[in-house]
Formats: C-alpha cells, structure tokens, sequence
C-alpha cells in the first residue's frame, strides 16, 4: 500500500513566523504536488516536482523534492492571514495514474 | 477559459437511492478522474476516464460506476447509497500530456446520504 504521511495535520502560528510542512513515503514518486484547498472548493495545485532534489519557489513558499523522490516539504517565510488553508501532498507513481493523498496539513495564521 | 465544471453543488439523498455526478472537464484536457474526500482527509481516487474507457480504479466498490463522453466530459453514478457515501466528490480534469504535472480540480459535489 502506497501512502503519503503528512505532518504536523495541524498548525497555528502567528504573521510573520516561519513555518514547514512536511510530506513523507517510502515509495519513488515519479512527481510530487502540492495542492492548497479552501472550504468548499477543490484543491487548487501550487506546484509539481518532479526530479530529485528539485527547489521551486513560489513567492514566499520554497517546495523541495527529496533526493530518492520518497519525501517533500513546503516551507513558508514570513506567513501572513491569506495563506490559512488546508494544504495537501500528492504523488503519483510510475505505474499509476491516480494521485495517492496525504492527509492535508490545516494551517492557521493569526494576525 | 472555464475550469472544471461539477454540477450538482450540493445534493441530500436517501440510503438505497442512487445519485448521479457531472463533470465537465477544463478546454483542452482530454481525461477525468473522480476522487471522494471525506471531511478532514486527503481524496481517494475512484476511478480515471480515458478515451470513453475506464482506465485505472482505485479501491471502489462496483456501486460506484462512470463513464466519459465523446465530449471528454463524465459521470459519477453511485447505486444503493451509504451513510458512509456523504462526501465531497472532486472531479480532476488533466491532458494526456500533462497529467504528471497537476490536476485542474472542480468545485465538487457535496452528497450527503441520510
């Protein structure tokens, strides 16, 4: 069975603190993604990765693909109110089609 | 450019009935795969439409069934509703060459089963 472990499932933290997420698996993904949902709506992708080791920035948001391709981590500078969300790992596999989910990080920013 | 359409937004039904989802996928994108969210967890993929065939299955019963449009578009057909059916039903839309590289997710339909 293919999962994703995602952590910490709940994180509140003042504007202006540092914060990062992590997304971790024993299996090879061939390319990993990181989703931000609102309540109500669907996930919306932030970014893909998809060679070991690979960094994408995305403004103050800093994603990085592990070296075997098994893990991530999203990593946020200076937080601020309208990144509170729920955020969500997926990877998908070389045999696969599907997208295998963690099971989200809720992040709270507190002005 | 209209996303993923999902239509209904939200639907109540009774156990035993059987509800039926729709998708219209983003212009351009050639597959649809349909994901169950249920509250505080990561989707469970069901199943992914390819070319009007059923191309990959997740761990699904057989109430649950799909199909795909000449259109690209699909359905979510679910027989003989749960109490463990309520959920938020995504639909993914992707082309076939780009579907490594992230899902245009609609707004879903939120079923609630009573």
């Amino acid at each position: 069975t293919q999962l994703l472990e995602q952590s910490p499932q709940f994180l509140s933290i003042q504007e202006g603190e540092n914060l990062t997420v992590y997304c971790n698996s024993s299996s090879v993904f061939s390319s990993l993604q990181w989703y931000r949902q609102e309540p109500g709506e669907g996930p919306v992708l932030l970014v893909t990765v998809v060679t070991g080791g690979e960094v994408k920035k995305l403004k103050r948001l800093t994603f990085q693909f592990g070296d075997a391709r098994k893990d991530s981590s999203l990593h946020i500078t200076a937080a601020q109110p309208g990144d509170t969300g729920l955020y969500l790992c997926a990877g998908r596999t070389d045999s696969n089609y599907q997208l295998i989910w963690g099971a989200g990080t809720k992040l709270i920013i507190k002005p | 450019d209209a996303g993923v359409t999902q239509s209904p937004t939200h639907l109540i039904k009774t156990r035993g009935q059987q509800v039926t989802l729709r998708c219209s996928p983003k212009s351009g994108h050639d597959t649809v795969s349909w994901y169950q969210q249920a509250l505080g967890q990561g989707p469970q993929f069901i199943f992914q439409y390819y070319e009007e065939e059923e191309r990959q299955r997740g761990n699904f019963p057989d109430r649950f069934s799909g199909h795909q449009f000449p259109n690209y578009s699909s359905e979510l057909n679910v027989n003989a509703l749960l109490l463990g059916d309520s959920a938020l039903y995504l639909c993914a839309s992707s082309s076939r060459f780009s579907g490594n590289y992230g899902y245009t997710f609609g707004s879903g339909t939120r079923l609630t089963v009573v």
